[in-house]
């Protein structure tokens, strides 16, 4: 099975920063990757999918980038509804297998 | 509107049998695959298994194979995911998702709102 590994697992920020999750593949997943945010409560909604491809309707300041084994997820400048926990996922294969999350949390 | 609405909520003792649905609406629900994602408290998310609707071919997650049965009715366009005798640990969040396009292998891009089962004695 494809493991995937985020860090951090926990990033302290604040509004305007810029912020870098990065995201390993155990190995190439070429860029069959995608983001999601997740809020409290709420369903996964998808920010980035092929590595580098913004979602419809995701604000502009998110921006993915990678292929193989490497990828990372920036965020150019914080805004007060970005502070939630988001994970990578590969769909390589049948397994999806997600990322452990990296919690976003205000400084 | 293209949408996954899952039911409610749900309370049961270990040992118990439960079977959650997932009702799609706004497509051809026959063709897309319907996955279904644990969620533990406090946890990651996890893929069980993924079923496409129009011939039931179904994958499963290896951690997840043996555990639970996914089905799906296409003449109601509902999947389910079911438990024949529950355990503690299968208390989490379970959320339906739907893949983009016809192919098993794409981003989840529908989800439902998801199921909370509570296992407790």
């Amino acid at each position: 099975d494809i493991q995937m590994t985020q860090s951090p697992s926990t990033l302290s920020a604040s509004v305007g920063d810029r912020v870098t999750i990065t995201c390993r593949a155990s190995q190439s997943i070429s860029t069959w990757l995608a983001w999601y945010q997740q809020k409290p409560g709420k369903a996964p909604n998808l920010l980035i999918y092929k590595a580098s491809s913004l979602e419809s309707g995701v604000p502009s300041r998110f921006s993915g980038s990678g292929s193989g084994t490497e990828f990372t997820l920036t965020i150019s400048s914080l805004q007060p509804d970005d502070f939630a926990t988001y994970y990578c996922q590969h769909y390589n294969t049948h397994s999806y297998t997600f990322g452990q999350g990296t919690k976003l949390e205000i400084k | 509107e293209v949408q996954l609405v899952q039911s409610g909520a749900e309370v049961k003792k270990p040992g118990e049998s439960l079977k959650l649905s997932c009702k799609g609406s706004g497509y051809s629900f026959s063709s897309y695959w319907i996955a279904w994602v644990r969620q533990m408290p406090g946890k990651g998310l996890e893929c069980m298994g993924i079923i496409y609707p129009g011939d039931s071919d179904t994958r499963y997650s290896p951690s997840f194979q043996g555990q639970v049965t996914i089905s799906a009715d296409k003449s109601i366009s509902t999947a389910y995911l079911q438990w024949s005798s529950l355990k503690a640990s299968d208390a989490a969040m379970y959320y339906c998702a739907r893949p983009r396009g016809n192919g098993a292998l794409n981003v989840f891009e529908i989800w439902g709102q998801g199921t909370m089962v509570t296992v407790s004695s």
